[in-house]
């Protein structure tokens, strides 16, 4: 079966320097791999998504996450945090036989100080 | 504005009564959702419609009841809800087939008395 973990429940860092929130997964396949985030009274918004094309993937708002096989990782980075960055992040996968089910993680908030 | 909007935003209810969620969709999708998202708790799936037609039951209690009667629009009938059944509610949609971006709601704050 697939899941997800999400090594980091908070994450803080100051306005301006870099952000990585980690997630591994597991998974039998060659997965599908999804960054959502959730700002306050929100409803989640897709940051990026893999589908097995390249494995450095861009996402809106400079972030960009890189899917590792053997390290069985999808971590999230960003060069420079901004205060609009803070937020709750889910790092999501996919089941192999029903592409709708999403196995979300726990999700990690991101604190930005400024 | 993700295109799916969700009414009521919040609600209180008491453990007898009846209340609807609602959720509407404005996208053209074929697919929608409903999650339940507790504090503490990865995001639960509780019930797909693909086509109207449901797909999905992830061992849902039957006091949540849910009706698409088409593709845009989607309720959750609640009935002698528990109190830890208080969560955000999502409503989510995506246009069907592989691998689709999903797409959210606001969600409906539900706390029960």
């Amino acid at each position: 079966a697939q899941s997800v973990t999400q090594l980091d429940s908070h994450v803080s860092v100051s306005e301006g320097t870099p952000v990585l929130l980690r997630c591994n997964y597991s998974s039998s396949y060659s997965p599908s791999l999804f960054w959502y985030v959730q700002h306050p009274n929100k409803g989640l918004q897709l940051l990026l998504k893999y589908t097995s094309a390249a494995t450095l993937v861009k996402g809106i708002n400079g972030f960009e996450a890189e899917f590792k096989k053997s390290e069985t990782s999808f971590h999230l980075t960003k060069p420079s945090a901004h205060m609009s960055d803070a937020a709750e992040y889910f790092c999501v996968v996919s089941e192999s036989d029903s592409s709708y089910k999403l196995i979300f993680g726990s999700g990690t908030r991101l604190l930005v100080r400024p | 504005e993700t295109g799916v909007t969700q009414t009521p935003r919040h609600l209180v209810m008491g453990m007898t009564n009846k209340k609807s969620l609602k959720c509407e969709q404005h996208l053209g999708h074929n697919a929608m959702y409903w999650y339940k998202q507790s504090a503490k708790k990865p995001l639960e799936l509780m019930f797909v419609y693909n086509f109207k037609e449901q797909t999905e039951n992830n061992s849902v209690p039957s006091r949540f009841s849910p009706e698409c009667p088409n593709s845009s629009h989607l309720f959750l009938h609640l009935h002698t809800l528990q109190p830890e059944d208080s969560a955000l509610y999502l409503c989510a949609s995506s246009q069907g087939g592989d691998i689709d971006e999903q797409f959210f709601g606001p969600g409906t704050r539900l706390t029960v008395l």
